[in-house]
């Protein structure tokens, strides 16, 4: 099945600078990646998905890249704000119309200092 | 708030127990689907719904079953517990259109069991 790591498990960043957070994947039918958020004591939320006819998306101070053929999508963060703060998870699906489960990383501690 | 609710938000149990978990998903939403969230094995997918129908299934014990009913809102139901089943449960929904190739899945807040 579907395996997908993430690196690194715990990121301290400062205000103001970027963050990066990989993830790599082994099954290459798999055709969606989204990013959750989540923040203590909540759900994972939703921030962002790439899928796999595009190689970039963009919103806002968030990215997503998409290397197929290397099997690794990374999140990039700018212009960190102690919002951002949060445990970040990477995951991946075969599905398309939602026939497809989502395989999680083991998610990114992340941490924005003032 | 991502549409989607979860009942109870926390729930205390002893070993042995029955318990049940009720989700209802975004309003529009057929599918759904249950994780479980361990400090120990992260966020696992159990099991997936669509329109009232079993639709996948990921690494859920026998001990567990879930049903989507008429009106879309789903429960998972576990039994026998054991202290390992401690956890966070979430339920996730999306549109399921598979026309519309709409796929994100939005979660709940969560229930979050502890069995004693």
């Amino acid at each position: 099945g579907e395996n997908v790591e993430q690196h690194p498990s715990t990121l301290s960043v400062q205000e103001g600078d970027s963050a990066v957070i990989k993830c790599t994947y082994s099954d290459s039918a798999s055709n969606y990646f989204p990013w959750y958020k989540q923040e203590l004591g909540k759900g994972p939320q939703l921030i962002i998905d790439i899928r796999s006819n595009v190689g970039e998306k963009k919103d806002q101070r968030i990215a997503v890249t998409l290397n197929k053929t290397a099997k690794h999508f990374s999140l990039h963060i700018t212009e960190t704000q102690p919002e951002d703060s949060a445990v970040y998870f990477c995951a991946a699906s075969k599905g398309t119309g939602s026939w497809g489960k989502l395989q999680f990383g083991a998610g990114t501690q992340v941490v924005v200092t003032p | 708030d991502s549409g989607v609710t979860q009942t109870p938000k926390h729930l205390i149990t002893a070993t042995g127990q029955r318990v049940t978990l009720r989700c209802s998903p975004r309003s529009g939403d057929l599918s759904v689907y249950w994780y479980q969230q361990s400090l120990d094995q992260g966020l696992q997918f159990l099991i997936q719904y669509y329109n009232g129908e079993e639709r996948a299934k990921g690494n859920i014990l026998e001990r567990f079953s879930a049903q989507q009913f008429p009106d879309l809102h789903s429960e998972l139901n576990l039994s026998s517990l054991e202290l390992g089943d401690s956890a966070l449960y979430f339920c996730a929904s999306s549109p399921g259109r598979r026309a519309s190739g709409r796929d994100e899945q939005f979660f709940g807040p969560g229930t979050r069991l502890t069995v004693l």
